[in-house]
């Protein structure tokens, strides 16, 4: 299964776009890039999914570069409701649940 | 739907005592698994399960048990309760991308234990 790479923490204030970028060097042809958020005493929730170029939905946009080697979760102008962890998965289209969370990127957004 | 449902949510026990945490899902879902996750930390996937009756080892399966008799629950079983099991428990259930995509999972609140 293929490992991720992602800064520790952020800081970001209120109204910024926020950039959190994975490193998977040895992803896989059939690996997909998940991203899942979790606030504390929380379990994870699912945020996004792609396998390439560009993915957009209502909370945020993923974007991966023709290599794959790399992705980028953008957050479009973050509240302080944005505050949690971030995590990068990589892994197969099926027993993708068996993918590696790493210690993810503690995003901290201030007013 | 109620989605994912952890019982209960915390628990202390006394080293050498046994448990069992509870996971239901509603959703129909193949694959249910257990993580845990120590302070500060990401998640360690403990059992997982690929259907009734199926069940294997992830990363971290040593002192737990697992059986699936139904789609529906996943309970965790804590043989002899070590103060080094303290953590938080989640459980998470998750079936075949519909997109076709990779399999996203759905989580339950978690279970803080605590063992002295």
């Amino acid at each position: 299964l293929a490992k991720t790479t992602q800064p520790i923490s952020m800081d970001s204030y209120e109204g910024q776009e926020v950039n959190i970028t994975c490193s998977h060097n040895n992803i896989a042809t059939n690996d997909y890039i998940t991203w899942y958020q979790q606030f504390p005493s929380q379990g994870p929730r699912f945020i996004i999914q792609g396998y390439k170029t560009k993915v957009t939905n209502e909370v945020a946009s993923l974007f991966i570069p023709a290599d794959r080697k790399s992705s980028t979760l953008s957050l479009p102008r973050v509240s302080l409701s944005d505050t949690a962890v971030y995590y990068c998965l990589v892994g197969p289209v099926l027993g993708g649940f068996k993918t590696i969370f790493g210690a993810g990127t503690r995003l901290f957004v201030k007013a | 739907n109620a989605g994912v449902t952890q019982t209960p949510k915390f628990q202390v026990l006394k080293t050498g005592q046994s448990m069992t945490l509870q996971c239901a899902q509603d959703m129909n879902h193949e694959y249910m698994s257990w993580y845990r996750q120590d302070p500060g930390m990401g998640l360690r996937l403990i059992h997982y399960s690929v259907g009734a009756g199926i069940t294997d080892q992830g990363e971290v399966p040593n002192g737990y048990n697992v059986s699936r008799s139904t789609t529906e629950d996943f309970p965790l079983r804590l043989l002899s309760a070590a103060p080094s099991q303290t953590s938080v428990y989640f459980c998470a259930s998750s079936s075949y991308g519909t997109s076709g995509g990779s399999d996203t999972q759905y989580f339950g609140p978690g279970t803080r234990l605590t063992v002295l």
